[in-house]
């Protein structure tokens, strides 16, 4: 099937891990991106990374860090979870900015 | 500032009736807006937009773009049950897109 994945779908982890969200589209699209959405389902864009720009909400703390080793995965490592951190993080794609193809979410839940 | 603003923000409807869901916006360089609808899980598209007055329809859902005065609307005729979800307006630039803080349906048998 063609379509935006992630892993895992549900987190549970404690204060002060290091954790990672893999994130793999098999849609062809050029650009990749992170959002956060929390307990009033608000989108927040994090990243977003194609291969010649990343650009960072410069609000997502530099524990939030991006990682694409190729065009079809852009990986989310966080560092020092902290309790706010608890959200449903969702990965997209998209072909040169044009909408955006949601992956099923990750649901962080950090004790 | 770029900003989508989404009303109303909760909505409870029985089945049959008629919602209209509207979304304001604005955004620097404008270059499409996208009608999302969330259940359990991960946003899935509706529509995209991206030029003014015409309709796009899909089954009992429509929505249409005036990008003169910078919103759209979202019409679900004859509501059903499994129209209750949360309703995410986004706009696009060349940059990003934004998203509304969403409509919340409720349709009651």
């Amino acid at each position: 099937d063609t379509a935006v994945s992630q892993t895992p779908k549900y987190l549970v982890t404690q204060m002060g891990n290091d954790k990672s969200i893999k994130c793999e589209q098999n849609l062809g699209h050029d650009t990749m991106y992170w959002y956060k959405q929390d307990s009033k389902k608000f989108l927040k864009i994090m990243f977003s990374y194609n291969n010649k720009e990343l650009i960072i909400n410069e609000t997502v703390p530099n524990r939030f860090s991006p990682k694409s080793p190729d065009k079809a995965h852009l990986n989310l490592h966080i560092n020092s979870l902290e309790l706010g951190d608890s959200a449903v993080y969702f990965c997209a794609s998209s072909h040169f900015r044009v909408g955006r193809f949601f992956g099923p979410g990750t649901r962080l839940t950090v004790l | 500032e770029d900003k989508v603003v989404q009303s109303p923000l909760s909505l409870v409807v029985h089945e049959g009736d008629t919602v209209t869901l509207n979304c304001s916006y604005e955004v620097t360089n404008f270059r499409s807006l996208l009608w999302y609808k969330q259940e359990k899980k991960a946003p899935t598209f509706l529509f995209m937009l991206t030029s003014s007055g015409i309709e796009k329809k899909s089954g009992r859902l429509s929505s249409i773009l005036d990008k003169k005065e910078l919103f759209s609307i979202l019409n679900i005729t004859a509501t059903q049950t499994g129209d209750s979800a949360i309703y995410l307006c986004a706009v696009g630039n060349n940059n990003d897109m934004r998203f509304g803080a969403g409509t919340r349906l409720t349709v009651k048998p």
